[in-house]
Parts: structure tokens; sequence; C-alpha cells
């Protein structure tokens, strides 16, 4: 049973594009959406996070948006680099639960920025 | 300075044989984790300790026991590997109730031939 589904898969921008991905989750318990980065050959990097409490967060060029009547959030990348290119993850937790924070996955977006 | 470390990178070795996993955290993090990354990139975790005490164990085989000496350290031991275990670990670490970011470490490739 796969709680947080991601889209797409892969994505190509160019320079300066703006790229969105998708997630849904289906258990409304969870209360704590982040994304992370991760970079060939090495672990995944947190980039942001979002509480159900807000409908928006950025943090420099990066940005989430949360609907949660949807249950469906969205990271939005501006004025993307090359540099950017990397695999994305949404990922969704239900903070409350005893405190140990069980993350589970989405199934991670390829993006490739072109210069 | 590394926050979270593994050891060794790359593991090869054949059906059949035991090996250990190492992970090392400098943060100070009472919380550890084991995550399993596929072929196909999916992350899904394996195992927690909450200080040196197992918090979460999802469907794993049995083959699979990890071992926390401490709280700064979390080893994987995998007995009898199958060619389907081949696969990234990642080890990561977080405090609770310290904002709930995990830091991960930079994996370990198995290849079972």
């Amino acid at each position: 049973q796969q709680q947080v589904k991601q889209s797409p898969q892969s994505l190509i921008v160019q320079k300066g594009g703006i790229p969105i991905i998708n997630c849904a989750y289906e258990n409304t318990a969870f209360d704590y959406f982040p994304w992370y980065q991760q970079f060939p050959g090495k672990g995944p990097a947190l980039l942001i996070a979002i509480r159900p409490d807000v409908s928006e967060k950025k943090e420099g060029r990066f940005t989430i948006s949360f609907n949660k009547s949807a249950k469906q959030f969205s990271l939005h990348i501006m004025d993307s680099q090359p540099g950017d290119s990397a695999t994305y993850f949404c990922a969704a937790s239900n903070s409350r639960s005893g405190g140990y924070n069980k993350l589970i996955f989405g199934a991670g977006t390829r993006l490739a920025v072109h210069p | 300075d590394t926050a979270v470390s593994q050891t060794p990178k790359y593991l090869v070795t054949q059906m059949g044989n035991d090996k250990s996993i190492k992970c090392e955290q400098n943060l100070g993090h009472d919380t550890m984790y084991w995550y399993k990354q596929d072929s196909k990139k999916f992350l899904k975790i394996m195992f927690s300790y909450n200080n040196k005490e197992l918090i979460i164990n999802e469907t794993v085989p049995n083959r699979f026991s990890p071992k926390s000496p401490d709280k700064a350290h979390l080893n994987l031991h995998i007995n009898s590997l199958e060619l389907g275990d081949s696969a990234v670990y990642f080890c990561a670490s977080s405090q609770v109730g310290g904002g709930y970011e995990q830091y991960f470490g930079p994996g370990t490739r198995l290849t079972v031939t």
C-alpha cells in the first residue's frame, strides 16, 4: 500500500523554468511533510518541510504548497538551475506517534535541468 | 565533520554470506534509522532505535538484525544474503522533539552475486 503517491516520475526543464512535483497522501494523521533532495551517490538531504497549519512555505527558490482538504502538497523550484538536477522525494509522517518520526517516502522524481 | 557516517561504502558478496554495515552519528541524536533504497530508488524504512531501544521494526526478514551498542551507533547485520538484498542501505538519525529532520549517511551499496 503506497501511502504517499508522487508524480511525475521524471521531469526535464530548461534552466530558469519552474519544475513542479506533486504528492498526495492518504493518512489524515500525517502532520509533517518534508521534501528531500538526493544527488547521485549521496544520501537524501532535507530541503524544506511544512506542517498542515500553513498552506505555503518558501525557502529561497523552493516553495511547498499544501492543500489539506485535497490531501496534496507540491514542490515548486523557482528559476531552476542545472545544479538542481537531482532526485526529489516527498515524505510524510505522523509526528504525534510516540515522537518517533517514521517517514513514509514517495517514489521519487528525477529532475534534469538543462542549460 | 561527518555527521552520519557508514562503513563500508561498497560491499560485494556472494549469496549465503553474512555481512555487517556500521553506522555512527556525531550529532548527539537519540534516534537512528536504517532505510533500504532499491534499484528503482524507492526508500523504505526498516528499523528505528531510540536510545538503544528498538522502536520501529517494519516487515523485514529475520535475516536482518540491527544492533545498537550505544545511542551513537547502529549496526545492521544481514545473515544468509540473497540476491534480492542488493540495494543501497542508508543510516539516518534525528532528535526526538527536535524538529524531526532526519540526517542521512552516504549509504552502503550492497551487491549480492
